[in-house]
């Protein structure tokens, strides 16, 4: 069965550095999203993705995120001056098509901002 | 503003003993409802939507509007179903981005 994969697993790096996390959507799948979760509170979205661009965002996706798919199976989440408080785990989701709702999930990346 | 309630952070039961989770919901429109489960050291996998009124695992879960509620239920819990569960809303005219509750870690003890 397809899945929704995310690399790294885990992505330890210094105050202020830029990151990018990387997801690989399930291939015929149309819509996209980035949710995170600091540690010990709820899942959050983040950001939502169609058809080259964003559809929907949140509060806590500011200047300093950006999502991209550059190409036909990538789709990235880049934070281009981290802070501490971006640690957090940052999962990756799709959707097949506007007649359906079940988004699926990758396994997260841990991300560790020191 | 959608937003999902689930007031137990955890909860433990013994084996063969009902376990019920509670989710609260409030939302301007006709709400998607969702229950997500994960399980240790796995991805969040969804476990059953409203729409679809069916059992998986031998949980159910009822949509009550009235209530606002979405609360899961089983009858006779397994060790097998100890994770942490999500209760989760969406609307159809945002993306269906989904809403979560804090999330409710679920121990069944032997």
């Amino acid at each position: 069965e397809p899945e929704v994969t995310q690399t790294p697993s885990h992505q330890v790096t210094q105050m202020g550095q830029e990151v990018i996390l990387r997801c690989v959507p399930i291939s015929n799948h149309l819509y996209f999203y980035w949710y995170r979760q600091i540690l010990g509170q709820k899942v959050e979205f983040l950001v939502s993705f169609y058809n080259n661009e964003i559809s929907e965002k949140s509060e806590i996706f500011d200047d300093q995120f950006s999502v991209e798919r550059p190409d036909g199976s990538n789709f990235t989440l880049k934070i281009r001056s981290t802070k501490l408080e971006d640690s957090a785990m940052y999962f990756c989701a799709s959707r097949k098509d506007r007649g359906t709702d079940t988004q699926y999930f990758g396994p997260g990346t841990r991300l560790t901002v020191l | 503003a959608q937003r999902v309630t689930q007031p137990e952070k955890l909860l433990s039961v013994f084996k063969g003993a009902p376990v019920e989770l509670k989710c609260n919901y409030s939302y301007s429109g006709s709400p998607e409802l969702f229950w997500y489960v994960q399980y240790s050291r796995q991805r969040l996998q969804l476990l059953l939507r409203h729409i679809s009124r069916e059992s998986i695992k031998g949980f159910t879960a009822d949509l009550n509007k009235g209530e606002t509620s979405f609360h899961l239920k089983k009858p006779f819990a397994q060790e097998e179903d100890s994770a942490m569960y999500y209760c989760a809303l969406s609307g159809e005219f945002n993306d269906y981005k989904l809403s979560f509750g804090a999330g409710t870690t679920v121990t069944v003890r032997a």
